[in-house]
């Protein structure tokens, strides 16, 4: 079946530093891919996404990284800020689906001033 | 622009009774769908709805879930006869008329229902 997994849970940082947060996936029709963000109490917020035709996408202080080969994604941002610290998911589509998302398990990045 | 709005934002139901959450899209939005969030975990689809339609139903639970969203109002996730087990956060998400290559889902704040 599907599934998109993440390789740690947890990531401390201190501020200023450049924080990478992981993800593997599972399935290989999936071509479209999603970062959110997600504070505590809130809901998913997008931060930045990635087609399958493309292996790199920025943004302000954000980059995403697209391994098919591997199945690998990995969000990049720089300069991490205490007001980065949340939870970071990665969601995977497949275009020949309805739209629906598959959500991994989620990294908890702590940036510490 | 208002976001994706969801109410009640908490709600407390004992078990045997039924929860109803509200979800109204983001405005232009026609497609509507429902995730369930446990503690500690990522979000996992339930369904997704067009108006009046539902278009892909496949992660509901097969007993006392269902959900609509009809021509006028919000889409509704009723849960009958509710169980600790469904105590979670459930969020809606909202996106545009499809085009070609356009998928981002716009989150609302979701609703957190505690089965006592």
């Amino acid at each position: 079946g599907e599934s998109v997994g993440l390789h740690l849970p947890t990531l401390s940082v201190q501020e200023g530093d450049n924080s990478i947060i992981n993800c593997a996936y599972s399935n290989s029709a999936s071509d479209y891919f999603i970062w959110y963000k997600q504070e505590s109490g809130k809901g998913p917020q997008f931060i930045i996404d990635i087609r399958s035709n493309m292996d790199k996408r920025q943004g302000q202080r954000v980059t995403v990284l697209l391994n098919k080969t591997v199945k690998h994604l990995s969000l990049q941002i720089a300069a991490t800020q205490p007001g980065d610290s949340a939870v970071y998911f990665c969601a995977e589509n497949e275009s020949t689906g309805f739209q629906k998302l598959v959500f991994g398990t989620g990294t908890r990045l702590l940036v510490s001033p | 622009n208002a976001g994706v709005m969801q109410n009640p934002r908490h709600l407390v139901r004992r078990r045997g009774q039924e929860a109803r959450l509200r979800c109204s899209p983001m405005k232009g939005h026609s497609h509507v769908y429902w995730y369930r969030q446990l503690p500690e975990e990522g979000l996992k689809f339930m369904v997704y709805l067009q108006k009046e339609n539902i278009i892909d139903e496949s992660g509901m639970p097969k007993e006392r879930f269902s959900a609509e969203f009809p021509k006028e109002g919000p889409s509704i996730l009723r849960i009958q006869q509710v169980v600790r087990g469904d105590s979670a956060a459930y969020f809606c998400a909202s996106s545009p008329i499809g085009l070609a290559g356009d998928r981002e889902q716009f989150f609302g704040p979701g609703t957190r229902l505690t089965v006592l």
